[in-house]
């Protein structure tokens, strides 16, 4: 069964450029959530799509967006790139985002360098 | 607000030393908390969810137990593959269905 995957691994970016990142949950997964992970603030949720429909926001500014696709894969969007938004992004799926029992399936990442 | 607090932020045991790490939390209508493995450069690997005080979960050398006030992962006679940062994570009704992470523990056992 494949897990959560995530693309690019890496990436390095100048600052003021704009970034996408993917996200494909496990077959059969609806739900997809974002998370920061940085040294100083730990992880960070970003938002979760369910269906398509961003059901929870994190407190993040407006540049960081993102969006789901009928077939649940998900993106994430940072826009205006800063110093500060270097960071590991990790995407979490689970069938559905009211079920608590096994928490989420994490993807390995995508390491973001902001030059 | 809620917080999550995980102490100590590093541990470093011998093979065999068994110890505990804390998971303090202040959260209001508590709804579940999680217990994650990370190892460096890959994502959260889920360990255990309690749901309420008395709880207790238990999977090969580890034992997670739950309190109104906190949680413990108690690691029985660990070996060097153990080694890894541990994240404690709760849900809560006013985050809705985002998890709320502390910081880690950081555990190394050297053989």
């Amino acid at each position: 069964k494949a897990g959560v995957t995530q693309t690019p691994r890496y990436l390095i970016k100048t600052r003021g450029q704009q970034v996408t990142l993917s996200c494909s949950p496990i077959s059969g997964h609806r739900s997809v959530s974002w998370y920061q992970q940085t040294p100083g603030q730990g992880l960070q949720f970003l938002f979760e799509y369910f269906s398509e429909t961003q059901r929870n926001k994190g407190n993040f500014p407006g540049r960081f967006s993102g969006r789901q696709f009928s077939n649940s894969r998900s993106e994430m969007n940072v826009s205006t790139l800063e110093l500060g938004d270097s960071a590991l992004y990790l995407c979490a799926s689970s069938l559905r985002p009211d079920l608590l029992g096994r928490g989420y399936t994490f993807g390995s990442g995508t390491r973001l360098t902001v030059v | 607000e809620d917080q999550v607090t995980q102490s100590p932020e590093a541990l470093r045991l011998q093979e065999g030393e068994s110890s505990s790490l804390n998971c303090s939390y202040t959260v209001s209508g508590l709804r579940g908390l999680f217990w994650y493995r990370q190892d460096p450069g890959k994502g959260p690997e889920f360990l255990f969810t309690l749901y309420s005080a008395g709880e207790e979960k238990e999977k090969e050398r580890l034992k997670a137990t739950l309190t109104k006030k906190e949680s413990f992962l108690h690691i029985t006679a660990p070996k060097p593959e153990d080694s890894a940062t541990y994240l404690c994570a709760v849900q809560a009704p006013q985050a809705g269905t985002a998890l709320i992470f502390g910081k880690g523990t950081t555990l190394s056992v050297s053989s």
